[in-house]
């Protein structure tokens, strides 16, 4: 079994819709990361999580909320899905500060309508 | 301003040919620079380098990090199809940080 998985794999919704990514771990790793790819621009850090109480913004959050609601589970919500948030989003994580080493999740391509 | 930059963006060689890729970044207290290469999915780990570990080496697979100057650079050596793929660089800016990913450079290698 993968150790970090993300459901779903693809989902097209409409503009306007609610969306809920969800990722799981069982490297039992505290730090937990979300990513989106566009095309050219490389991995953008749009939240990220050191334990079960602790929520970070990163770079792009807005337009994004997160609930980290175990050790083993971030999700990633799209209140009101818009098409530039048209993306490939990966899931990510790390075991400390001890090293920065993070290994990621399959992604899950989501295209806006 | 962009913080971890690599070059070049993209590149095309034939197999068995020698690649170099180059990362540059800014930080402040540098801690470790990260290879990582992505295929048509997630990226996979490559190599991570410290003030520690300044030359890693897997295979044909080569990187050495040069802290004055503030690089990087990665090498494959006798290059295969299967090494088409995009190369990323990542870099923790400052402190606590999480990793920043450069924009990666695309490999094609060509048979």
């Amino acid at each position: 079994d993968a150790d970090v998985t993300q459901t779903p794999r693809n989902r097209i919704t409409k503009t306007g819709k609610r969306i809920m990514l969800e990722c799981s771990q069982t490297k039992g790793h505290d730090r937990m990361y979300w990513y989106r790819q566009d095309p050219g621009l490389g991995l953008q850090l749009i939240y990220y999580s050191f334990d079960v109480k602790d929520i970070n913004k990163g770079e792009i959050s807005d337009g994004y909320s997160v609930s980290r609601q175990a050790q083993a589970k971030f999700s990633l919500s799209l209140e009101s899905a818009i098409p530039n948030q048209t993306a490939l989003y990966f899931c990510a994580t790390s075991i400390s500060s001890a090293t920065d080493t993070q290994y990621f999740g399959p992604g899950t391509r989501l295209t806006v309508l | 301003e962009d913080k971890v930059v690599q070059s070049p963006l993209s590149l095309v060689v034939h197999e068995g040919d020698t690649v170099t890729l180059n990362c540059s970044y800014e930080v402040t207290n540098f801690r470790s620079l990260l290879w990582y290469k992505q295929e048509k999915k997630a990226p996979t780990f490559l190599f991570m380098l410290t003030s520690s570990g300044i030359e890693k080496k897997s295979g044909r697979l080569s990187s050495i990090l040069d802290k004055k100057e503030l690089f990087s650079i990665l090498n494959i050596t006798a290059t295969q199809t299967g090494d088409s793929a995009v190369y990323l660089c990542a870099v923790p800016i400052s402190g606590n940080t999480p990793l920043v990913f450069g924009k990666g450079t695309r490999l094609s290698v060509i048979a």
